[in-house]
């Protein structure tokens, strides 16, 4: 089992290109979570997916668009780039347990020069 | 003021020093509560949930007061591999989502 997978692993881009993170889990979790982490700041969610064909805006969702593909994958899209956006991203998939642990990919180190 | 707040660190200590890290949140209805770990420049992973009571896990002992709205992390015998960052997470009133503290940084020094 590959867990939660993310690509790319790295990228530069330049102010206004566009792109989309991937994240694909293969561990049958309903829910679906997209974070960046920046230094000082912890991780801030920017969109979640509590089940397949439904998507919720985070704390810091301005910026960014998602699609819930399936129940499987979960993609991020950053329609105009902006240096505001240079951070590294986490997917992350959720047990729907109680004590809701995450599981999260190996994230996506963004440039935007 | 942050929803959950740590004292960024670092920490260095010793191999087999025993060193506590403390965490803050402000949401009084928070309901879960986590200590995840996460190595440098790779992903947060699950270290441990936080249980009312207490509760153990080997070198680690994790304390919830929900009075004073703290947790705290102790790690015992403390080793090289113990270094890493120590984030402190809660689920804030019904909400599933989780909000992460800034991370605490541990270097264990041989």
């Amino acid at each position: 089992n590959a867990g939660v997978t993310q690509t790319p692993k790295f990228q530069v881009l330049k102010t206004g290109q566009s792109m989309t993170l991937q994240c694909a889990q293969d561990m049958n979790h309903n829910s679906m979570y997209w974070y960046r982490q920046d230094p000082g700041m912890g991780l801030r969610l920017i969109y979640y997916s509590a089940s397949e064909g439904t998507t919720d805006k985070g704390e810091v969702p301005n910026g960014y668009n998602v699609s819930r593909l399936n129940k499987r994958e979960f993609s991020l899209r950053l329609e105009s780039a902006a240096p505001s956006q240079t951070s590294v991203y986490f997917c992350a998939t959720e047990t729907g347990a109680l004590y809701n642990e995450q599981f999260f990919g190996p994230g996506t180190r963004l440039t935007v020069l | 003021r942050k929803e959950v707040e740590q004292d960024p660190g670092p920490f260095n200590v010793p191999e087999g020093a025993t060193v506590a890290f403390n965490c803050t949140y402000s949401n009084s209805a928070s309901q879960s509560f986590f200590w995840y770990r996460q190595d440098c420049r790779k992903e947060p992973k699950l270290l441990m949930s936080v249980y009312s009571s207490g509760n153990e896990d080997g070198r680690f002992t994790a304390q919830l007061n929900r009075a004073s709205q703290y947790i705290s992390l102790l790690i015992r015998d403390s080793k090289l591999s113990d270094s890493a960052t120590y984030l402190c997470v809660v689920t804030p009133g019904s909400a599933r989502q989780l909000t992460f503290g800034s991370g605490t940084q541990l270097t264990v020094l041989p």
